[in-house]
């Protein structure tokens, strides 16, 4: 059954410093988000894509955060300088339709100390 | 404000039994729901979507409800298992707001032999 992916399953990094995140959706999927979850709350949406476009973003995804789809296969989130409020699980879903249901990879725990 | 509340206390079953959750929004108007299940330190997992047209969905050993006019969503396992044991999570998708879902806390339900 194809399954969304992503990499790394855990990322440390210092304040200050920048990641990207990366995530391989399914396959025949055309919609793509970034969520995140802060250890103990409620899954939180950042931001949704398609066609190579941001199609919605969340207040938390200000100008620190960008996506991008460098690839056929590949949709990366970048946060440029990250903060300690920045630790948390961020999970890639896709759908394939945008009224259809959204599949979910396993997360990238980021640890920014 | 808008609110969507599902039960923070965990709810403990025997096995066999059927376990009911509850997902109750305020102040939404949803053009569909979907229920999820989350392991610990794992992503979401889909498990069935209904439509604000829809009264009820079934899925093998699964059940979801759908009363906009009660504004309420019922999630039913019935013959539950050890396995089931996980948080499950309601998450709306609101009329032209785009695909995000925005999440509740999540119920965490523990079966026991």
């Amino acid at each position: 059954e194809p399954e969304v992916t992503q990499t790394p399953s855990h990322q440390v990094t210092q304040m200050g410093q920048e990641v990207i995140l990366r995530c391989v959706p399914i396959s025949n999927h055309l919609y793509f988000y970034w969520y995140r979850q802060i250890l103990g709350q409620k899954v939180e949406f950042l931001v949704s894509f398609y066609n190579n476009e941001i199609s919605e973003k969340s207040e938390i995804f200000d100008d620190q955060f960008s996506v991008e789809r460098p690839d056929g296969s590949n949709f990366t989130l970048k946060i440029r300088s990250t903060k300690l409020e920045d630790s948390a699980m961020y999970f890639c879903a896709s759908s394939r339709a945008p009224d259809y249901e959204q599949y979910f990879g396993p997360g990238t725990r980021l640890t920014v100390t | 404000s808008q609110k969507i509340e599902q039960n923070s206390e965990a709810l403990n079953i025997q096995e066999g039994k059927t376990a009911t959750l509850t997902c109750n929004y305020t102040n939404y108007s949803p053009a569909y729901l979907q229920w999820y299940r989350q392991d610990p330190g794992r992503g979401p997992v889909f498990l069935l979507l209904i439509r604000e047209n829809e009264k009820e969905k079934r899925k093998e050993r699964l059940k979801v409800t759908f009363d906009t006019t009660l504004k309420q969503s019922l999630f039913h396992i019935t013959a539950s298992q050890p396995a089931d044991s996980a948080t499950y999570l309601c998450a709306l998708v609101l009329k032209a707001a785009g695909n995000k879902l925005t999440f509740g806390g999540g119920t965490r339900v523990l079966v026991k032999p």
